[in-house]
């Protein structure tokens, strides 16, 4: 059974950084694009952006109002992808997504609260 | 950038009746790009469909896809009262994805 769990949630000052994690079990890590999707409070689903297997580069791509603040990394010996957040502001308050695929986001892990607040 | 507008914004049926959704690209899209998604009330969003009509395994074949281009459409041939959720579409083509707004579908 596939699993993702992600971790590092909380509350943030505006201005602030936080990294989120994603641990996946389940499946042949190295071998999954992996990606963050956002939801805010009673609101849709927002892409935010995602990593390719290194086998496809490795490379990175990124929602426009997260471009250039935030930054996906990952690590294949651990199975778990990470979502560094930086220049945080109250627009970002949102449960954060983990998922992985081979083309799309076809496993989600239950998400992780960030509250951008003073 | 793909812009992804869904309509209608609510849908209001009753159990046992079709349902249409509709997923408007703002320029033409690679059709095994565009995938479905269901998220019910308090859960974690699933998948549906992707590359417009092509079924994940377990989801029952009351859903199908359909579409080219510009317009896509997610038929729900039966509601069951599990079908009651929000719908999103989703483009996963080139370097920006992104999601629609999303249709709920209520119970009328």
């Amino acid at each position: 059974e596939v699993q993702l769990v992600e971790s590092g949630g909380g509350l943030v000052k505006p201005g602030g950084s936080l990294r989120l994690s994603c641990v996946a079990s389940g499946l042949t890590f190295s071998n999954m694009w992996m990606g963050w999707v956002r939801q805010a409070p009673g609101k849709g689903l927002e892409w935010v952006g995602r990593i390719k297997r290194k086998a496809d580069g490795g490379t990175t791509d990124y929602g426009a109002p997260v471009k250039g603040r935030f930054t996906i990394l990952r690590d294949d010996s651990k199975n778990t992808v990470y979502l560094q957040m930086n220049s945080l502001n109250t627009e970002d308050t949102a449960k954060y997504y983990c998922g992985s695929g081979w083309g799309t986001f076809d496993y989600w892990g239950q998400g992780t609260l960030v509250t951008v607040s003073s | 950038e793909i812009v992804l507008t869904q309509s209608p914004d609510t849908l209001s049926l009753s159990p046992g009746e079709g349902a249409s959704l509709s997923c408007r690209a703002s320029q033409n899209v690679d059709s095994r790009n565009l995938a479905w998604f269901q998220q019910r009330a308090g859960q974690t969003p699933r998948i549906l469909m992707y590359g417009t009509s092509r079924r994940i395994s377990g989801i029952p074949d009351r859903f199908s896809g359909s579409g080219s281009g510009t317009d896509f459409t997610l038929t729900i041939s039966t509601l069951e009262p599990e079908d009651f959720a929000v719908y999103y579409c989703h483009y996963y083509g080139g370097s920006s994805w992104t999601f629609g707004q999303g249709t709920k579908v209520e119970i009328k």
